[in-house]
């Protein structure tokens, strides 16, 4: 498996424009993550799906941000309009649920920088 | 209650000697306690895991310590290589597959 992947690598945007990051899990996995990464902040759990539905989106920071998982291979996180503060790495993270904890897998993020 | 409290921020260890990473907890709920690496440039990635039904699990040169009483977990790096540098993050969880992470350790090994 060539394991999470996301799109695209970098984004470099200016302040209002939309940006959608797009994520793809690993087959079979049932549990997709999004995260932000900052140096104030560290790692944040923004919203995680189980089976396509978004399970908590507590960590969305706000309206402008909005994530959709049409299928079980597919994923997006939307911002509209964006901010130069919404500038950071944002990870996708799948795993499979179950009886017991298991790993999740990153992807290798997306960077963004709103000017 | 939700928090899990690492420290230090960040440390500098001399090539071949000892990196400890300290992670602290409220939520006695929690039931497994992963440890996350991650390189420059790419996403972190599980190094090693720990179950409250034991005090210490070792993987290699990694070794997590784990004091339930004290609601305490730690990571040991012996014999300390520069490939080695990275930052670590601690985490927990309940079993539902949503991790608590703490703020991460930014680790360099100096050769």
């Amino acid at each position: 498996d060539a394991g999470v992947i996301q799109s695209p690598r970098h984004e470099v945007t200016e302040m209002g424009q939309e940006v959608t990051l797009r994520c793809k899990p690993i087959s079979g996995h049932d549990y997709l993550f999004w995260y932000r990464q900052t140096m104030m902040r560290g790692l944040e759990l923004l919203i995680y799906f189980n089976n396509n539905v978004p399970i908590d989106d507590s960590g969305m920071p706000e309206d402008r941000f909005s994530a959709k998982m049409p299928n079980a291979s597919f994923s997006t996180l939307k911002i509209q309009p964006s901010e130069p503060r919404d500038s950071a790495v944002y990870f996708c993270a799948s795993t499979l649920g179950g009886a017991s904890y298991n790993e999740q897998f990153f992807g290798p993020g997306t960077r963004l920088t709103v000017l | 209650q939700q928090q899990v409290k690492q420290s230090p921020q960040s440390l500098i260890v001399q090539k071949g000697g000892i990196s400890i990473i300290n992670c602290a907890y409220e939520n006695t709920a929690f039931d497994y306690f992963p440890w996350y690496q991650q390189f420059p440039g790419k996403g972190p990635a599980l190094l090693i895991a720990i179950r409250p039904d034991v005090s210490e699990k070792k993987e290699g040169r990694f070794t997590i310590s784990f004091n339930k009483s004290a609601k305490q977990f730690s990571l040991h790096i012996m014999d300390s290589q520069p490939g080695d540098s990275a930052t670590y993050f601690c985490a927990a969880t309940t079993g539902w597959n949503q991790l608590i992470w703490g703020a991460g350790t930014k680790l360099i090994i100096k050769p």
